[in-house]
């Protein structure tokens, strides 16, 4: 069954760095568009970036862009999110998500549980 | 950039009634690339409609979807107690994908 597990959360000051990985399994992961989204504490979802299958292409929402990167490394079965310039602002849990592989891209299918990242000085 | 407003923002409603939420966007979905979700505390959301009225698989045939355009809804047809929770629309298909604020569904 597909397995998305988020690890590297942390608390962190503003202005520093965090690399969150995402260890996928029990699918094939090099044919996946992979996102991550994330939700601040009592608030709703927000897209961050999505990488294609292959990584070629990657999107970023505006609040992360120039601040955030989405890779991957399909040898290892696992995605990143390099943060960088980290606010306050950036608190949330930040969860995986695997595309649901349709022709088009965005369909959330399947879930990691999440890791918590708190910015605060 | 696609906004998604949804309502009400709080639905209570007791187990067995029908229970519809709104989501209306501020332009046109093209293809109907609308999708629901539904959290519960605690958990990571799940994937209950995409294409705004296919379902996922393994979600029971008591929800719904349906509209175009700019004006959808999903319909839970007999709320079952694990029915209640948020549900969140999201449109797809080119980024940025953007989500609703939710609509909680509560236990009157």
């Amino acid at each position: 069954q597909v397995q998305l597990v988020e690890s590297g959360g942390g608390v962190v000051q503003p202005g520093r760095s965090l690399r969150l990985s995402c260890a996928a399994s029990g699918f094939t992961f090099a044919r996946y568009a992979m996102h991550w989204v994330r939700q601040a504490p009592g608030k709703g979802l927000e897209w961050l970036a999505v990488i294609w299958h292959d990584g070629n292409y990657k999107y970023y929402a505006e609040s992360v862009q120039g601040r955030f990167t989405i890779s991957r490394d399909s040898s290892r079965n696992t995605l990143y999110l390099q943060m960088n310039g980290l606010r306050v602002d950036d608190t949330a849990v930040y969860y995986c998500t695997r595309d649901s592989g349709l022709p088009e891209l965005g369909i959330l299918a399947y879930w990691g549980q999440g890791t918590l990242v708190t910015v605060s000085s | 950039e696609i906004v998604l407003t949804q309502s009400p923002g709080t639905l209570s409603l007791s187990p067995g009634e029908r229970a519809t939420l709104s989501c209306r966007a501020s332009q046109s979905v093209s293809s109907s690339y609308l999708a629901w979700y539904q959290q519960k505390p605690g958990q990571a959301p799940r994937l209950l409609i995409y294409g705004a009225s296919s379902r996922a698989t393994g979600i029971p045939d008591r929800f719904s979807g349906s509209g175009s355009g700019t004006d959808f809804s999903l319909t839970i047809i007999r709320l079952e107690p694990e029915d209640f929770a948020v549900y969140y629309c999201q449109h797809y298909g080119r980024s940025p994908q953007t989500f609703g604020p939710g609509t909680k569904v509560e236990i009157k």
